[in-house]
């Protein structure tokens, strides 16, 4: 089966721009999470979606934002692009299981490398 | 933060010899999981362990498990050039949430 299908894998944008990045997930997973990952801060999470309702947020600013679509696929928004959202933005589908003892094992992306000029 | 570390930051061996690495984490957890990535792209999940669990093995990982001391390691014996990585531990959060926290990973490199 297909695998999690981000769009695009690269894009320059100057400061000040905003950005909207696209993420398929696997079919039949109703969650998607999004993470940042950086080499200072290393891997951040930034929100999850379930039912097209965030259901879990990070600690980013409202600068950040995201959304789910019925047919599960999500897109990630930032506006006011300043350089330290340089990054590789990368998202992850999994079967849901809601909290307890179960595992949220995830299944990523091959990411979009953001650079802000 | 939740947030775990990964020590070493990174590892240079000779293929064929073994790997190891370890995480530390802060709260309590439900499961901790081990994922690979390699350089600049996604992450691939590896192997998962349950908090009731104290070792658990998938082909060449051995992962361990002490929530005692809010630690794990990752083992891979007989270590090829593409085991070349970065390897990081990810906890969950016994909130409920859905997120998982990544650590700071681990850069293994296996000469050839």
């Amino acid at each position: 089966k297909a695998g999690v299908t981000q769009t695009p894998r690269y894009l320059i944008k100057t400061r000040g721009q905003q950005v909207t990045l696209s993420c398929s997930p696997i079919s039949g997973h109703r969650s998607v999470s999004w993470y940042q990952q950086t080499p200072g801060q290393g891997l951040q999470f930034l929100f999850e979606y379930f039912s097209e309702t965030q259901r879990n947020k990070g600690n980013f600013p409202g600068r950040f934002s995201g959304r789910q679509f019925s047919n599960s696929r999500s897109e990630m928004n930032v506006s006011t692009l300043e350089l330290g959202d340089s990054a590789l933005y990368l998202c992850a589908s999994s079967l849901d299981v809601t909290g307890g003892s179960g595992a949220n094992v995830l299944t990523f992306g091959a990411g979009s490398r953001l650079t802000v000029l | 933060s939740q947030q775990g570390e990964e020590d070493p930051q990174a590892l240079s061996i000779q293929e064929g010899e073994n790997a190891t690495m370890n995480c530390s984490y802060k709260t309590s957890i439900n499961n901790l999981q081990w994922y690979r990535q390699n350089s600049g792209r996604g992450l691939v999940h590896l192997i998962l362990i349950r908090s009731n669990e104290r070792e658990k093995h998938s082909g060449r990982l051995r992962v361990t498990l002490d929530t005692s001391k809010k630690s794990s390691s990752l083992l891979i014996t007989a270590s090829r050039a593409a085991d070349t990585a970065s390897y990081f531990c990810a906890t969950d959060a016994q909130t409920g949430a859905n997120n998982l926290f990544f650590g700071t990973g681990t850069r293994l490199t296996v000469i050839p």
